[in-house]
């Protein structure tokens, strides 16, 4: 496997799920990266992780909780989530000078 | 703070006409200026970046565009459409952290 890759491609949860979404780079990139893409919003940057370490908490609820155990992984913990959380819901990875993300093909989640 | 601004939400070009998309950024520091593009059901792609060397930038698949600092514009121009070059498009800015600040996106159809 090369690049970002993201599972599930989709998920469907209700309001009291909890569900965790994954991925993994094979690229040697030491920082990793959560976006949120909703229709005709900008991407919205939720969270950074930098060689492990939590750099960036883009004042996202509590609902989403981050995972990060090494370089080449990031989990997003969800729990009782809203409808208006159903999003694309983007990985990416840069190397640790930043200047170029590679993103995963997200994973599509909607909240019932 | 930095922010980037997408001027139209959808353009519409006949195949083999040429193709601009606006970007208009604001950045209280020499900025580092990208486009990416994102295809039906994928992430997010580099096309191009500026990084203050050539202020015109060759991308893949044809497309250039051109840092313009007295404008604080970064179009995005291919001379000739390809029916595949529909997608959206993105224009992000960074200051060379590991923040990129994307726009909204504008959606570009091809009509043959």
């Amino acid at each position: 496997e090369t690049g970002v890759t993201q599972t599930p491609r989709h998920l469907v949860m209700g309001m009291t799920n909890k569900k965790s979404l994954k991925c993994e780079q094979h690229l040697g990139h030491n920082a990793m990266y959560w976006y949120k893409q909703s229709a005709k919003k900008p991407l919205e940057l939720m969270f950074v992780y930098n060689f492990k370490e939590q750099t960036e908490n883009n004042s996202v609820p509590s609902r989403f909780s981050p995972e990060c155990p090494n370089s080449s992984h990031l989990f997003l913990h969800l729990h009782t989530l809203q409808p208006e959380d159903s999003a694309l819901y983007l990985c990416a990875s840069s190397s640790s000078s930043g200047l170029e993300l590679f993103f995963g093909s997200g994973t599509q989640l909607s909240v019932l | 703070a930095q922010s980037v601004t997408q001027l139209g939400s959808h353009v519409s070009v006949s195949e083999g006409a040429l193709v601009l998309l606006r970007c208009n950024y604001s950045s209280s520091v020499p900025p580092y200026l990208f486009w990416y593009v994102q295809y039906p059901n994928q992430g997010l792609q580099l096309l191009l970046k500026y990084t203050s060397a050539a202020t015109l930038v060759k991308g893949i698949n044809g497309f250039e565009a051109e840092f313009k600092k007295s404008e604080t514009s970064f179009h995005l121009t291919k001379p000739s459409a390809h029916m595949s070059d529909a997608a959206e498009y993105f224009c992000a800015v960074s200051d060379n952290t590991d923040k990129l600040i994307f726009g909204t996106g504008t959606r570009l159809q091809v009509f043959p």
